[in-house]
């Protein structure tokens, strides 16, 4: 079965530094999300990603985040300088973007990278 | 601002059981509602969803019931069996005019835990 990767699997940065998390969708889904878990929080949305723009973000996606799809197959998220609440398990998911009433298609989430910021 | 909630942090069932999981929420404009399961040190993986306009939906020993008017919706699992053992999440989000767009908002997660 397909899957959605992510690389690296631990990234540890030092405050201030530049981050980007790398991750290849599946590769007939049309939208594409970051998610985050802070340890011990609930999974939090931070911004999805049609079309080659971004089709919405939450409130924590601040100017400091940025999405890009620089292939026809990687899909990654930079965060410019990083804070010591930046550390969380950062998650890309994608799904195939079409939707009947009866739901049968779900979001694939990859395994996710565990960023430390120190 | 909890839109979805997960109330018991955690539930232990004995192998066999059936294992109820709960999740309520405060947002009527929900269209859809999924169940996650999630191993350590892997990302959630979907296991069963209902829409809104139903309200219960099927798939093996999987079951989900959705009670509007309570704004309540749980997990059915059985037999449950010791692979069941994850943490489990509620998600739901509004279709709105974003079609095809999957914001999902989560739940805090309930830690089950299957005694062989």
């Amino acid at each position: 079965e397909p899957e959605v990767t992510q690389t690296p699997s631990h990234q540890v940065t030092q405050m201030g530094q530049e981050v980007i998390l790398r991750c290849v969708p599946i590769s007939n889904h049309l939208y594409f999300y970051w998610y985050r878990q802070i340890l011990g929080q609930k999974v939090e949305f931070l911004v999805s990603f049609y079309n080659n723009e971004i089709s919405e973000k939450s409130e924590i996606f601040d100017d400091q985040f940025s999405v890009e799809r620089p292939d026809g197959s990687n899909f990654t998220l930079k965060i410019r300088s990083t804070k010591l609440e930046d550390s969380a398990m950062y998650f890309c998911a994608s799904s195939e973007g079409l939707r009947a009433r009866t739901y049968n298609s779900p979001l694939h989430f990859g395994n996710g990278t565990r960023l430390t910021v120190t | 601002d909890q839109q979805v909630k997960q109330n018991s942090p955690s539930l232990s069932v004995q192998e066999g059981r059936i294992s109820i999981l709960n999740c309520d929420y405060t947002n009527s404009m929900f269209d859809y509602f999924l169940w996650y399961k999630k191993y350590p040190a892997e990302g959630p993986t979907f296991l069963i969803s209902i829409s809104s306009i139903k309200d219960k939906n099927e798939d093996g020993r999987f079951t989900v019931f959705l009670n509007k008017s309570a704004k309540h919706l749980s997990l059915h699992i059985v037999p449950s069996q010791p692979g069941d053992s994850a943490v489990y999440f509620c998600a739901a989000f509004r279709e709105g005019s974003n079609f095809g767009n999957e914001k999902l908002t989560f739940g805090t997660g309930t830690r089950l835990t299957i005694i062989p």
